[in-house]
């Protein structure tokens, strides 16, 4: 059964950073394409970001230079590594595999950026 | 980037209705475009992809259709489980792009 769990969430000041895990089971990270999704308090979906199989990542405009998508092969996890948040980063962010189509998600993490 | 414009933002059906949701692509997506359903506190499910293809166990109820700019999501026959909210997605440019939602309800 494809399973991803997610980890990482919480409560962090403006400026700080995270690290989003999203542990896979039932089928193989590095072989698949992976993204994250997110969804601020009471609003519509925002794709994050990807990562390719063969690596090579991508971001909407609005996080890029501050986040990071990665994996850990032998670990066959996903992360989402957020610096310099900002208040409009509070959201509930969800992995998921695919590219362009998302047929697994996890659990959804909230993040909540606030002084 | 690609605008998605679903109408309408709600919608209220009785059990048994027909129900349609309209997606509009601000550009030309062909036929690059995904349905999900989320239900309250939950992730979205994925029910249709590239328009008018189920998901595998999403019910035959469920359809989708349209090409280009305009896209519709029916259910045949609106059942008690329907009700969530529904998004469009668009996957022809990065960054991939959704429908503001469309919350449905049961009359």
């Amino acid at each position: 059964e494809v399973q991803l769990v997610q980890s990482g969430g919480g409560f962090i000041q403006p400026g700080g950073s995270l690290r989003l895990s999203c542990a896979a089971s039932g089928f193989t990270v590095s072989i698949n394409y992976m993204s994250w999704v997110r969804q601020a308090p009471g609003k519509g979906l925002e794709w994050v970001s990807v990562i390719y199989r063969d690596g090579a990542t991508y971001y909407v405009d609005s996080v890029k230079g501050r986040f990071d998508i990665s994996r850990d092969n032998s670990k066959n996890t996903l992360y989402l590594q957020m610096n310099s948040l900002r208040v409009e980063d509070t959201a509930v962010y969800y992995c998921a595999r695919g590219r362009d189509n998302w047929d697994n998600w996890g659990q959804g993490t909230l993040v909540t950026v606030s002084s | 980037d690609i605008q998605m414009t679903q109408s309408p933002s709600s919608l209220s059906a009785s059990v048994g209705d027909r129900v349609t949701i309209t997606c509009q692509a601000s550009q030309d997506i062909g036929n690059y475009l995904n349905w999900y359903q989320q239900k309250p506190g939950k992730a979205p499910k994925l029910l249709i992809y590239d328009v008018s293809n189920l998901e595998i166990g999403v019910p035959s109820r469920f359809s989708g259709g349209g090409s280009g700019t305009d896209f519709t999501f029916t259910i045949s026959s609106l059942q008690p489980e329907d009700i969530a909210t529904y998004y469009c997605q668009q996957y022809d440019n990065l960054p991939y792009t959704f429908g503001q939602g469309t919350k449905l309800e049961i009359k």
